[in-house]
């Protein structure tokens, strides 16, 4: 399996313009998190979701931010307007409903906003 | 409510010496408790997991670590450090079950520095 797949890798964009963050999870997997490192704040769940369904987007955070899962291969987390204080690497992670399973985690996303 | 706390957050050892990170751990019922490590510029990759199995857990790379319920911590030890082992290490804990093991509230992360 090619793991969670993540893109892009980079990403600069300039302040008020849209971004697109994309994953792609394990296959056969049907939880999905997007996380958020930093060096202030460490790492941070921002949703997740089971089944396509958003269960807990507690950590967003704001209304700038939002994301989906329109079929079980793919989310995305749209950030618009952007502003510098997103800038961040952004992690996807799925696991499967097997118990006693562990979270693996995507490549990240280094988003830079100028 | 969960919580990690990761003392120390930068350790430094020498090639061949013994390796221990700290994490304390605070949850409202028992955890699962995991440690991620991160290359530069890399995700996280399991290191080794506990979920109310074995208190004392080996994972990869010569790494394990105890569950002690009665002090909350789940340390990380190697008896002896590698060059490669140098990066960022992960303490993280779910109270989740089933579907959401991945609902993770992670420490603050220690960056562990080799030595030759």
């Amino acid at each position: 399996d090619a793991g969670v797949i993540q893109s892009p890798r980079h990403e600069v964009t300039e302040m008020g313009q849209e971004v697109t963050l994309r994953c792609k999870p394990i296959s056969g997997h049907n939880s999905l998190f997007w996380y958020r490192q930093t060096m202030m704040r460490g790492l941070e769940l921002l949703i997740y979701f089971n089944n396509n369904v958003p269960i807990d987007d507690s950590g967003m955070p704001e209304d700038r931010f939002s994301a989906k899962m329109p079929n079980a291969s793919f989310s995305t987390l749209k950030i618009q307007p952007s502003e510098p204080r997103d800038s961040a690497v952004y992690f996807c992670a799925s696991n499967g409903v097997v118990q006693d399973t562990e979270a693996f985690f995507g490549q990240g996303t280094r988003l830079t906003v100028v | 409510a969960q919580s990690v706390t990761q003392l120390g957050s930068h350790v430094s050892v020498s090639e061949g010496a013994l390796v221990l990170l700290r994490c304390n751990y605070s949850s409202s019922v028992p955890p699962y408790l995991f440690w991620y490590v991160q290359y530069p510029n890399q995700g996280l990759q399991l290191l080794l997991k506990y979920t109310s199995a074995a208190t004392l857990v080996k994972g990869i790379n010569g790494f394990e670590a105890e569950f002690k319920k009665s002090e909350t911590s789940f340390h990380l030890t190697k008896p002896s450090a590698h060059m490669s082992d140098a990066a960022e290490y992960f303490c993280a804990v779910s109270d989740q079950r089933g579907t959401s093991y991945g609902k993770l509230t992670f420490g603050q992360g220690t960056i562990l520095t080799v030595h030759p």
